[in-house]
């Protein structure tokens, strides 16, 4: 059963560039490792997925190296509206359905 | 485009009393359903998911179930609330197989047990 542990929480300062890392040691093969972002009184929504080395899109990119037990989230100058809780998932070994458990996330508190 | 509905927003109710949250999928066919739970400054936890019509699994045995009457229907119902009940209700629906799923989430209900 595949799991994730991320720091509890961040601070930064907006324009800096922030790097959560995330650890998932027994990532199985064909699992991606997915990314979301929640404000709150919000669902999470989606920010990015990966399965290997490098992935970027218009909000964020995502570092993964080659033998995937981690994962970097990288937000680039971030701004205040950036502050909210970031959850990095992986997904589960065949338990016989779509079973997508969320951790406890990082908070990110990005100051002025 | 796919959306998703989720009603009501807020919700107070007694303890004791039924409960019946709705949440409704437009735009696409045969998704895959959950509804979770997030007590106030924690993480989201699953309390069910479906992969089709009738099809619920639990993961936390509790005095709360699900219904998916429809393919784009998931309804999480009790038949009596507890004060443990409270808390931010969350359905989303998810594309994409086993492993690559990415979730769409409604707006939530939040719903107080008093």
């Amino acid at each position: 059963l595949a799991k994730t542990t991320q720091p509890i929480s961040m601070d930064s300062y907006e324009g800096q560039e922030v790097n959560i890392t995330c650890s998932h040691n027994n990532i199985a093969t064909n699992d991606y490792i997915t990314w979301y972002q929640q404000f709150p009184s919000q669902g999470p929504r989606f920010i990015i997925q990966g399965y290997k080395t490098k992935v970027t899109n218009e909000v964020a990119s995502l570092f993964i190296p080659a033998d995937r037990k981690s994962s970097t989230l990288s937000l680039p100058r971030v701004s205040l509206s950036d502050t909210a809780v970031y959850y990095c998932l992986v997904g589960e070994e065949n338990t016989g359905g779509f079973k997508t458990i969320f951790g406890a996330g990082t908070r990110l508190f990005v100051k002025a | 485009s796919q959306t998703i509905h989720q009603w009501p927003a807020t919700l107070v109710q007694p303890v004791g009393s039924p409960l019946s949250l709705e949440c409704t999928v437009e735009g696409t066919s045969n998704p895959n359903l959950y509804w979770y739970r997030q007590a106030a400054g924690r993480g989201l936890q699953l309390l069910f998911y479906s992969v089709g019509i009738g099809q619920i699994s639990s993961e936390v045995p509790q005095n709360l179930s699900a219904s998916r009457p429809q393919d784009r229907q998931f309804i999480l119902s009790s038949k009596k609330l507890l004060l443990s009940d409270s808390g931010f209700y969350l359905c989303a629906w998810s594309v994409g197989r086993q492993g690559t799923e990415k979730l769409f989430f409604g707006s939530g209900t939040q719903l107080s047990v008093l």
